[in-house]
């Protein structure tokens, strides 16, 4: 079983406020990714880290940003939510190795009203 | 444009029969390619994989088939059971890079 967390599981946050996603894993991965999905589409890469201090933008436009401060932790935030950033947020891990399997948070499904 | 397709939105199988997930993809250079399963309210887990030098790999009940000239894959599930009931999603990469996803196929497994 993956050891990769995610908190909180569920949030209903109004506009504007500021919110920080948790994401933690204690697999000791290199590799780190947020996606977003929503219902009935395919999972979005928003950010992607190969390691401490450095992060990428994905292929989906966000208008979050990330930190990897520490390999075990990566956390994702929004400086001023929207209704438009409603959807699921999905973090993974992978290991260094070329073709690594990602392995999956259970998500956070985030309601902005 | 997407990369990776799945065509099917759904599928229903019955219980002890094959149930055939399809993928298509557009990028030849796709070198590897997995599938994942994910049930309500979890986040997706690893189901099996394949490599572009190869043409099928094998687990258990589950059998992935590439067919690189036509940019397809298949996921085969046989026999199918009540507990494979799940959204299945295709993902390709480049050199074991960053994955890019399909939309998912929801196969249902009618007991």
């Amino acid at each position: 079983e993956a050891d990769i967390y995610q908190t909180p599981r569920y949030l209903v946050i109004g506009t504007g406020k500021k919110i920080t996603l948790e994401c933690s894993q204690t697999m000791g991965h290199d590799k780190m990714y947020w996606y977003q999905q929503d219902p009935g589409m395919e999972l979005h890469l928003i950010h992607y880290s190969y390691g401490v201090n450095s992060t990428e933008k994905g292929d989906l436009s966000s208008e979050s940003t990330v930190s990897r401060i520490r390999t075990e932790h990566f956390p994702l935030t929004l400086e001023s939510a929207r209704p438009s950033h409603t959807s699921q947020y999905l973090c993974a891990s992978s290991e260094s190795m070329e073709g690594g399997e990602q392995y999956f948070g259970p998500g956070t499904r985030l309601t902005v009203t | 444009d997407q990369q990776v397709k799945q065509n099917s939105p759904s599928l229903s199988v019955q219980e002890g029969r094959i149930s055939i997930l399809n993928c298509d993809y557009t990028n030849s250079m796709f070198d590897y390619f997995l599938w994942y399963k994910k049930y309500p309210a979890e986040g997706p887990t690893f189901l099996i994989s394949i490599s572009s030098i190869k043409d099928k790999n094998e687990d258990g009940r589950f059998t992935v088939f590439l067919n690189k000239s036509a940019k397809h894959l298949s996921l085969h599930i046989v026999p199918s059971q009540p507990g494979d009931s799940a959204v299945y999603f295709c993902a390709a990469s480049l050199y074991g890079q960053n994955f890019v996803f399909g939309p998912g196929t929801r196969l249902s497994v009618l007991p």
